[in-house]
């Protein structure tokens, strides 16, 4: 089964640069997407087909996907950006599911 | 306004069964695939299963296949996941989610139903 490999834990200080990865086995030819999940609360979509967003989401965050590894940056970070983050692909190379990552938290310091 | 509005969940025996909804509204329900999704306490998100607009195809995730079956009634906007043979690693928030297609992701979700199987 196809698995993506996420860090558990990115730490940043406010107005800077948070870089999320995703590491998965060919990952660059997938589609990718992100989503925000703060405490209590159901996840978010943040980024989808690795660089698209929704509308309502800021432009800080953006996608790139290449090789073996996708990220999700989040520029001017703010501390309501504080949150986990999963990345997520269809897997249609053996079982046909979706696979979502560990997730990691990003911690505004 | 989109909603997800997810009911069933609760407290349940090992070996037990559950019935989750998923009440949609404020989109066209019957266009879209939904899924199933859950959190186990203090854990990421796990895929559980997907049904596509007429329910023409349907996945399973290898850890609930043969126990759970997932269905919908677009003439009532809803979704269902019949739980049976229920375990305590089953013990999670589950959320309902809809997704166009595999290149949009999963845009709404709801504010999920906590399952418990415990003695």
């Amino acid at each position: 089964s196809y698995v993506l490999t996420q860090p558990p834990s990115v730490s940043v200080a406010p107005g800077k640069t948070a870089r999320i990865t995703c590491g998965g086995n060919n990952i660059g030819s997938k589609s990718v997407h992100w989503y925000q999940q703060k405490p209590g609360q159901a996840p978010v979509l943040v980024v989808y087909d690795d660089s698209d967003r929704p509308s309502g989401i800021p432009e800080r965050f953006s996608g790139s996907n290449s090789g073996n590894t996708a990220t999700l940056t989040i520029s001017r970070v703010e501390a309501g950006d504080e949150a986990d983050y999963y990345c997520q692909v269809w897997d249609s190379s053996s079982d046909l599911n979706w696979v979502f990552g560990g997730g990691t938290k990003l911690t505004v310091l | 306004e989109v909603q997800l509005v997810e009911s069933g969940g609760g407290l349940v025996k090992p070996g037990g069964s559950l019935r989750l909804s998923c009440a949609a509204s404020g989109f066209t329900f019957s266009s879209y695939s939904m899924n199933w999704v859950r959190q186990a306490p203090g854990k990421g998100l796990e895929w559980v299963s997907s049904i596509s607009s007429s329910s023409s195809y349907i996945y399973y995730a290898d850890s609930v296949k043969g126990r759970f079956t997932i269905s919908r009634d677009n003439a009532k906007n809803s979704l269902y996941l019949q739980m049976n043979s229920l375990r305590a690693e089953d013990t999670a928030v589950y959320y309902c989610a809809s997704f166009h297609d595999i290149l949009t992701g999963f845009d709404y979700w709801g504010q999920g139903t906590l399952v418990t199987v415990s003695s």
